[in-house]
């Protein structure tokens, strides 16, 4: 148990429609990263918010944005939805941004889209 | 570009055996993790190394980072069923954001 909660816990969407997804973070990590888990692969970095700025992005292309609150919880949205987007996505919250911070993982929302 | 490189993908072993699981990189990390994942939940941390040739044990598994600071190994004696799972390694990069970079997984299943 992490603390580091994710909803839905499972979606099916269309191609071409948008999807929102929601983490909530450790109580106070003030730094959430959001990872794509596509089946039999390690998580890959999609980006990462601190203090509701973006603070680093892996290369995914622009219809992947996020926003974090004033709460540290945060969303990631996905627009024009490809049938490659349906992966496990994971939400990790942290203490700070540097170092060997640790991440702690949330269970994941895993996307399906047809 | 996977940057880490996970071997070997998939472990079938007997309760009892020893293994070992290599991370491998041509970049130089600030850190690497070792993570376990179950499905359908998110990776748990299992230990972190930072220091170059650093040793790090939890129980029955032992951690190694290389000295170069490019390589870790996970070695597991006397393996039990309650060991199955994904073993991810993820490595920190020096600098900016803390953004880390995963190894595609050994799936180890141990068998009683």
């Amino acid at each position: 148990e992490t603390g580091v909660t994710q909803s839905p816990t499972h979606l099916i969407k269309t191609r071409g429609q948008q999807v929102t997804l929601r983490c909530s973070s450790q109580s106070g990590h003030n730094t959430v990263s959001w990872y794509q888990q596509a089946l039999g692969q390690g998580p890959q970095f999609i980006f990462q918010y601190y203090r509701e700025e973006e603070n680093g992005r892996g290369n995914f292309p622009p219809r992947f944005s996020g926003l974090q609150f004033p709460n540290y919880s945060s969303e990631l949205n996905v627009n024009a939805l490809e049938l490659d987007d349906s992966a496990l996505y994971l939400c990790a919250s942290s203490l700070e941004i540097g170092g060997a911070d640790t991440q702690y993982f949330g269970p994941g929302t895993r996307l399906t889209v047809l | 570009t996977q940057l880490l490189e996970q071997s070997p993908q998939f472990l079938s072993i007997q309760e009892g055996e020893n293994l070992t699981v290599y991370c491998n990189s041509s970049s130089v990390f600030s850190s690497l993790q070792w993570y376990r994942q179950e499905p359908g939940e998110g990776p748990v941390l299992l230990v972190t190394v930072v220091t170059g040739g650093e040793v790090k044990k939890l129980k029955r598994l032992t951690f190694q980072f290389g000295d170069a600071r490019k390589d870790s190994s996970l070695h597991i004696t006397a393996a039990q069923p309650g060991d199955t799972g994904l073993y991810l390694c993820a490595g920190s990069l020096s600098g900016g954001y803390n953004k880390l970079i995963f190894g595609a997984g050994t799936r180890l299943a141990v068998h009683p």
